[in-house]
């Protein structure tokens, strides 16, 4: 099962920033956050992982709180590109990934 | 393109039959992921392989199996086909040869899918 919570759906208008919210309230010390997002039935993309400290990267930004039982995915100027399903993780090592249901992002014109 | 190569894209074939999905990892990935999607469902895991060795199992059912080969690419073999085994299944690769197992990091790169219609 899933060790993550996230709302099913959300809406974000394009040029906004969305942010999209991930509960881990069992997160183990040595687990990382992953999130990665699947755009229609195309392979699941890698956006961005973190461990304690916040991260940014070309494509998101990631907000984890100091209790680490929680976390946002911030992507700062949607586009109509980023309508995607998002799945937020937490693994660690080399175990596999297991995902849930995700959150469904509908960006807006 | 990912660097994860999953052939064929697409497959029609009847129930009873049996199909393989090849899977090639990205240059220097020792691990391959299988996973299963169907319609509307979410991505479930099916099996591991590490550098050749079953490393972690999933539900996959008993008709399927897969193996990791010398050269580290990867088949899924799915025999006695059902409808129900309709999906897409995706292939992922992780692990660089040089940093080998460890707790740390691991992010998973995916195939395109291969997506099977069992008629």
């Amino acid at each position: 099962d899933a060790k993550t919570t996230q709302p099913p759906s959300m809406d974000c208008a394009e040029g906004r920033a969305a942010n999209l919210p991930c509960n881990h309230s069992t997160i183990s010390g040595n687990e990382y956050v992953y999130w990665y997002r699947q755009i229609h039935s195309q392979g699941p993309q890698y956006i961005i992982h973190g461990l304690k400290n916040n991260e940014t990267n070309e494509m998101a930004s990631l907000i984890i709180t100091e209790d680490r039982k929680s976390s946002t995915l911030i992507l700062p100027h949607a586009t109509l590109r980023d309508t995607a399903v998002y799945y937020c993780i937490v693994s660690w090592g080399a175990q596999k990934l297991v995902f849930g249901q995700g959150t469904r992002l509908t960006i807006n014109p | 393109d990912s660097g994860v190569t999953q052939t064929p894209k697409h497959l029609i074939t009847a129930t009873g039959q049996r199909v393989t999905l090849r899977c090639s990892p990205r240059s220097g990935d020792l691990s391959v992921y299988w996973y299963q999607q169907s319609l509307d469902q979410g991505l479930q895991f099916l099996i591991q392989y590490y550098n050749g060795e079953e490393r972690a199992k999933g539900n996959i059912l008993e008709r399927f199996s897969a193996q990791q080969f010398p050269d580290l690419h990867s088949e899924l073999n799915l025999s006695s086909l059902e409808l129900g085994d309709s999906a897409l299944y995706f292939c992922a690769s992780s692990v660089r040869r040089d940093s080998g197992l460890t707790t740390g990091a691991n992010v998973l790169t995916f195939g395109a899918g291969s997506r099977l219609t069992v008629l």
